[in-house]
Order: C-alpha cells, then sequence, then structure tokens
C-alpha cells in the first residue's frame, strides 16, 4: 500500500519567516495531495491541497509544490504568523479512496 | 467549519466494552470515511462508506464495524475494547466523484481503560 514520509517532525522559525514541510510518496499512481493543518483538541482542516496534473498551486501565503518523477511534495507557508502554529499533516490517496497520511510536523512560529 | 459534526466528544469505556461513535456528514457530501488518530501520529485510514455500503477498508480488524444511513450519516462500531483503542476517532464527509476533499469533524475522544 501507499506509505507516505514527512519531514521535519518539528519546525520553530520567527514570525515573518518561511516554512517549508516535505513529504515523499511511495505509490505511483496517488494521484490526489492535500495538506492539513489541526490545532489542539480539533479535527484537521483542509487547507490545500493539489492534483497530478499541476505543478503548483498558490492560496494567499500557501503553496504547494509536487514533483511526479520524485514522487515528493511540499508546503510552503511564507510570511509566518503565531497563527499558523499547528500540526500539518501530508497525505496522498488514488482517486476517491482512503487518504494515508504523514506523521506530522509540528510547526511553531515564534513572535 | 466544516459542518460535520461528531458525537460523543468525549467518552471513556473499559476494556472489553462495546462502543458506537456518531458522525453527520457535511450537506450534500454523500460518502464518509472514518479514522483512527493515536496520540502524536497521523491518522489512520479505518473504512469509507458509500450509499451505505463499505467501500474500502483499512488494517483493522473486524470488530471495528459501521454503517451509513439514507441522510448519508454514519455509525463506528468497535466492540471488545482494548486498552490500544484508545484514540481519536475522526469522520470525514465527502462528495464522491473526481474531486476528493475530505472535510474532517472534530473527532471523537476515546479512553479505553
Amino acid at each position: 500500500g501507499e506509505n507516505v514520509e514527512q519531514h521535519p517532525s518539528t519546525l520553530s522559525v520567527q514570525e515573518g519567516d518561511s516554512a517549508v514541510i516535505k513529504c515523499t510518496y511511495s505509490d505511483s499512481a496517488s494521484n490526489y495531495f492535500p495538506w492539513y493543518k489541526q490545532e489542539l483538541g480539533k479535527g484537521p482542516q483542509l487547507i490545500i491541497d493539489i492534483r497530478s496534473n499541476v505543478g503548483e498551486k498558490k492560496d494567499q501565503r500557501i503553496a504547494v509544490t509536487l514533483n511526479k518523477t520524485a514522487k515528493h511534495f511540499s508546503l510552503h507557508i511564507t510570511e509566518t504568523q503565531p497563527e499558523d502554529s499547528a500540526v500539518y499533516f501530508c497525505a496522498a490517496s488514488i482517486g476517491a479512496r482512503a487518504l494515508t497520511f504523514g506523521s506530522g510536523t509540528r510547526l511553531q512560529v515564534q513572535p | 467549519e466544516t459542518g460535520v459534526t461528531q458525537s460523543p466528544t468525549h467518552l471513556i469505556k473499559t476494556r472489553g466494552q462495546q462502543v458506537t461513535l456518531r458522525c453527520s456528514s457535511q450537506s450534500g457530501h454523500n460518502t464518509v470515511s472514518w479514522y483512527q488518530q493515536a496520540l502524536g501520529q497521523g491518522p489512520q485510514f479505518i473504512f469509507q462508506y458509500y450509499r451505505e455500503e463499505e467501500n474500502g477498508r483499512g488494517n483493522f480488524p473486524p470488530r471495528f464495524s459501521g454503517l451509513q444511513f439514507p441522510n448519508y450519516s454514519s455509525e463506528l462500531n468497535v466492540n471488545a475494547l482494548e486498552l490500544d483503542d484508545s484514540a481519536l476517532y475522526l469522520c470525514a464527509s465527502s462528495f464522491r466523484g473526481e474531486n476528493n476533499e475530505q472535510f474532517f469533524g472534530p473527532g471523537t475522544r476515546l479512553t479505553v481503560l
């Protein structure tokens, strides 16, 4: 089955700096790659996603890139703010099938 | 807010008991997926329901079972609870099609003593 690896496990940045989280996947058939933000005591919140027919997608301060050949995708957050502090998860799936999640990255933005 | 609701928010059970968790999907969605999230880990897929039938299952034993109702709400049942079943149980709703956006509820925190 699919295996998703995520790095780093923890990331601390200063407010205003950029943060990058990287994931690799194993199944070349995967074609959907969402990113979730999970705050303490809450369920994961979908923040951005990308499909295999696209190389990059942006939404304000958040961007995701996908390299299908290398089977890796990354989340980029620019101009980080304290409210960006949370645990971020990458995931991969084939069509409408189950999401396979990475192990998470705890992002801390220092004011 | 996603519009996905789950009940109860917290639950404490003892080993060997049975538990039922409930999920109401977001309006317009017809597919419900259940995930188990152990402390400090990513969610693990349990199963998915579409048109009231199980449509894919992860690596979980048969004592994990579910239902989907005509209004697309869903239940997760766990029999013969074990200590390792302690986790956050998440429900995600989606609309089956090319788009696989899954929206999660707040989860039910299950503690097995």
